[in-house]
Order: C-alpha cells, then structure tokens, then sequence
C-alpha cells in the first residue's frame, strides 16, 4: 500500500526566516508524482510544487524547493524567506496510478505558522 | 469563472436527509475527482471520472454515496441518509488530462457539510 507520512503535525518560523517540513513515502513504483500543496482557512489546495521521481534534479519554484532523495523515499520541502502568507496547512502527496485510475494520497498535514 | 467551482459551500443537513453537492470544473478539463476531508485530516479520494466514464469508485465510502458526471462536465455528489460521520469538506478537482501526463490538478473551494 502507498502512504504518506508528515511527522510534523505543527511547526512555527520567524518572518524572513527559513523552514522545512518534511514528508516520507511508501511506494513500489519506479516512476511517479510527488507534489506540496497548501492549504490556507479557505480550504482550496493550491498547488506549491511538483517532482517528477525519474528526474535527478530538485524542483523549484521561487522561495519554495525540495529536498528529494529517492532512495530514502523522502520528498521535504523548504521555504526560504517566509512571508506572513505562507501561514497555512501544507499537504505532501503522491500520485498513485492503478489500471485506468489516478488518485492523489495525502498525509495528514503539517500546519505552519509564520511568526511576524 | 477560471476555475472549480462547488456548490453549495455551506451546507446544514439533518440526519438521515439526502444532499447533493455539485461541481463546475473548469472548462475543457477531462479528469474530475472527489475527495472528502474530514476535519483535521488530509483529503481522501472518493472518485475519478474521465469524461462521463467513472474510472473509479473505490473510494466511496458506503453505498449511500453516488456520483455522476453524465456529460462529462459538471458533477454531482449525492449523499443519501446523511449521518454525523459523513460531515466533512468535500473537494472537487480538475484536471485537463490526466495528471499523469504532468497536467496540473486543480481544487475548487470545497462544499462544507454539517450533519446535526
């Protein structure tokens, strides 16, 4: 079975400061998706960043980038220069693919508060 | 609007009533999905449609449970004899292929239901 684990149920960070949180996985698959999503009081999943698993290098995109280390099926994500905006919920989550099916799974979040 | 829209969002069902919750994806998009969020937790799926095909179902909780997209746009969730358990948000997503194919997947705001 394919699961996701976020260990960190809360954590706290200074404005302009940096933080990760991190996110490990279980999967058979060679090839897949892994992805961040935040979730602000509004409740829609707004997409941070995505990895392709066959690719070597890390994803990025602008403040947010991630550590990915395929053989320890670990996929953290780091936010540089945090902004009072970037309080949210943060999802870690893989695409899991079976027959005609695609399914995201999600862990259970880890909630973020940036500190002014 | 640009992007997936739910209704209702807010949404007060006594038990044992029967709701239906609908979603708007975008426009053109193939791939539909449900997930239900229950508080504190990480969204988990409930469905996938591609086009009117539902793909899979294998998420759906209960019978009571029973969606449709019968002209491969808009989507209806429907909830039988509603029970406490089944108060949660439930997120509907779009994509405009499937998102295997690296196509971005995107939620809507999310329909809150309260069973009292």
């Amino acid at each position: 079975a394919q699961t996701v684990t976020q260990s960190q149920p809360e954590m706290s960070v200074q404005e302009a400061e940096t933080v990760t949180l991190s996110c490990t996985y279980d999967t058979s698959e060679s090839n897949y998706y892994l992805f961040w999503y935040k979730q602000p009081p509004s409740r829609q999943m707004i997409l941070v960043i995505r990895q392709e698993a066959y690719k070597q290098q890390n994803a990025t995109e602008n403040r947010f980038s991630v550590n990915f280390q395929k053989a320890a099926k670990s996929f953290s994500l780091k936010i540089s220069d945090s902004q009072l905006g970037d309080t949210a919920m943060y999802f870690c989550a893989f695409m899991k693919r079976q027959g005609g099916s695609e399914k995201l799974v999600f862990g259970k979040g880890t909630k973020l508060t940036v500190n002014p | 609007g640009a992007g997936v829209s739910q209704s209702p969002r807010y949404k007060v069902a006594k038990r044992g009533q029967d709701v239906a919750l609908r979603c708007d994806p975008i426009s053109g998009h193939v791939s539909l999905f449900w997930y239900q969020q229950a508080l504190g937790q990480g969204p988990e799926f409930l469905t996938y449609f591609q086009n009117e095909a539902q793909l899979d179902k294998s998420g759906l909780p209960s019978d009571r449970f029973f969606a449709e997209r019968p002209e491969g746009s808009v989507s209806t969730l429907k909830i039988q004899r509603t029970q406490q358990e089944d108060s949660a948000v439930y997120l509907c997503a779009s994509s405009l292929l499937r998102p295997s194919s690296g196509n971005t997947i995107y939620f809507g705001e999310g329909s809150w239901l309260t069973v009292v």
